[in-house]
């Protein structure tokens, strides 16, 4: 069974600093991988999806890395802004059911 | 504009009861999923569609049922059987036209009381 790992769990930083979230994942064998965005009581927010074939994708400050043979994936945020502040997930979509398997996510806090 | 809806946003239930979480999607997606979403932790699926009138159990179906007699619609229903349904209800789908990206609704809290 799929299994998706995140950490850390939560990260405060100041603002202008570039930071890195990590997930990695136990069965190689996925379709794509995708990162999302969640703010307090509200859904989620697609913000890149790296197809197995891909090695990164990249949109305005955000940067998404992923390694399937080490079954590991990195978001980098440049230039952090406070509206960074949210939860970040990231989820896999993968087996015979193409099942999307989430991790637990970072809570991310930028500071003014 | 095209998305997903989910209603209410908000819904108590008494103990015993059951209760229909609605999703709608405009966005010709054959698939469609249910996730559940506890205080500080991720998500776990509790029912998945890949095309309609087919749907599959996830992680959690227990005390839960759907039905999926139109692409467009696939709504929840939380019997008196699920022992523990507060929660955050999320509904998304996906569609191979845009590239498989999942797309969430808003989400519906259901508290018992």
């Amino acid at each position: 069974k799929q299994e998706v790992t995140q950490i850390p769990a939560a990260l405060s930083v100041p603002e202008g600093e570039n930071l890195v979230l990590n997930c990695s994942f136990t069965d190689s064998a996925i379709y794509n991988l995708q990162w999302f965005r969640q703010d307090p009581g509200k859904g989620l927010t697609s913000l890149l999806l790296i197809q197995s074939s891909q090695r990164e994708q990249t949109s305005g400050r955000l940067n998404a890395s992923l390694d399937k043979s080490s079954g590991r994936s990195t978001l980098y945020i440049a230039a952090s802004q406070p509206g960074d502040s949210a939860t970040y997930l990231c989820a896999v979509l993968g087996g015979s059911a193409r099942q999307l398997t989430f991790g637990s996510g970072t809570q991310l806090t930028v500071l003014p | 504009d095209g998305g997903i809806t989910q209603s209410p946003k908000y819904l108590f239930r008494k103990e015993g009861q059951n209760v229909t979480l609605s999703c709608e999607q405009n966005l010709n997606h054959d698939a469609m999923y249910w996730y559940r979403q506890d205080p500080g932790q991720g998500l776990r699926l509790i029912y998945y569609s890949q095309i309609v009138n087919d749907f599959q159990k996830g992680d959690i179906a227990e005390g839960y049922s759907v039905s999926r007699e139109k692409k467009e619609s696939f709504p929840l229903t939380v019997t008196s059987a699920q022992k523990n349904p507060t929660a955050f209800y999320l509904c998304a789908s996906s569609g191979q036209h845009s590239g498989n990206t999942i797309y969430f609704g808003e989400g519906s809290w259901l508290t018992v009381v």
